[in-house]
């Protein structure tokens, strides 16, 4: 079966440091990836998505940005972090436009920047 | 953006069913109608999804109107642990990719 795996959990850096978010599926290849944010008592906006390794769609201007060195692999980076980078972060993957399937969601990382 | 609208909070009392409407009037002939819902910290959560036919599995039933343009969502025996934000999205295919774009969802409590 399927999983995803995203860490850490939480995290508290301080405005300016570095960002690196990993998130990694298992049992699937070739899925598509996505990195969502949900800033404190708000919706979830998509920030990247991936269909393919180094094929990657940013949905926003932002701090941040997001490779796929790996087929599974897909990290989220900040070269350095604003107040407002802090919320939820949720990494998702899906079979692709061929299947209707939905997505799977990782636990999510709780950033807290400050 | 967002191609659905959803009312921003419903109440439902325990053991009754819950209904969940969502409008979608600008969804395309071969876009899924998507429903997610999401508690505390935690990430979303997939219940069901559907193009035309009504749908039902082991957690809810989603019945999308004629014209597609409206669903709704249903929970027949809510329970405490229902008590969670849903979302009714529109699955949105473009060029080689597709991607789910949440709107801001209903916020449902489920009252002892």
């Amino acid at each position: 079966s399927q999983t995803i795996h995203q860490w850490p959990a939480t995290l508290v850096q301080p405005v300016g440091s570095p960002l690196s978010l990993e998130c990694t599926v298992e049992g699937t290849s070739n899925p598509n990836l996505y990195w969502y944010r949900q800033a404190a008592g708000r919706g979830l906006q998509l920030l990247f998505y991936s269909i393919g390794i180094d094929q990657i769609s940013s949905e926003v201007p932002q701090n941040l940005s997001a490779s796929r060195p790996q087929d599974r692999q897909f990290i989220l980076s900040s070269k350095k972090l604003l107040l407002s980078d802090s919320g939820f972060y949720l990494c998702a993957w899906s079979a692709g436009t061929q299947a209707n399937y939905g997505y799977t969601f990782g636990s999510g990382t709780r950033l807290t920047v400050v | 953006d967002a191609k659905t609208t959803q009312p921003p909070s419903m109440d439902c009392a325990e053991g009754r069913a819950a209904n969940l409407p969502c409008n979608h009037s600008t969804i395309s002939g071969n876009e899924y109608v998507y429903w997610y819902r999401q508690i505390h910290s935690q990430g979303p959560q997939y219940i069901i999804h559907g193009l035309k036919n009504n749908e039902t599995n082991e957690m809810a039933s989603l019945i999308i109107t004629e014209d597609r343009k409206s669903s709704t969502l249903i929970l027949p025996h809510a329970t405490l642990r229902d008590t969670a934000v849903y979302y009714c999205i529109v699955r949105v295919t473009q060029g080689g990719s597709e991607k789910l774009v949440f709107g801001k969802g209903t916020k449902l409590t489920v009252n002892p």
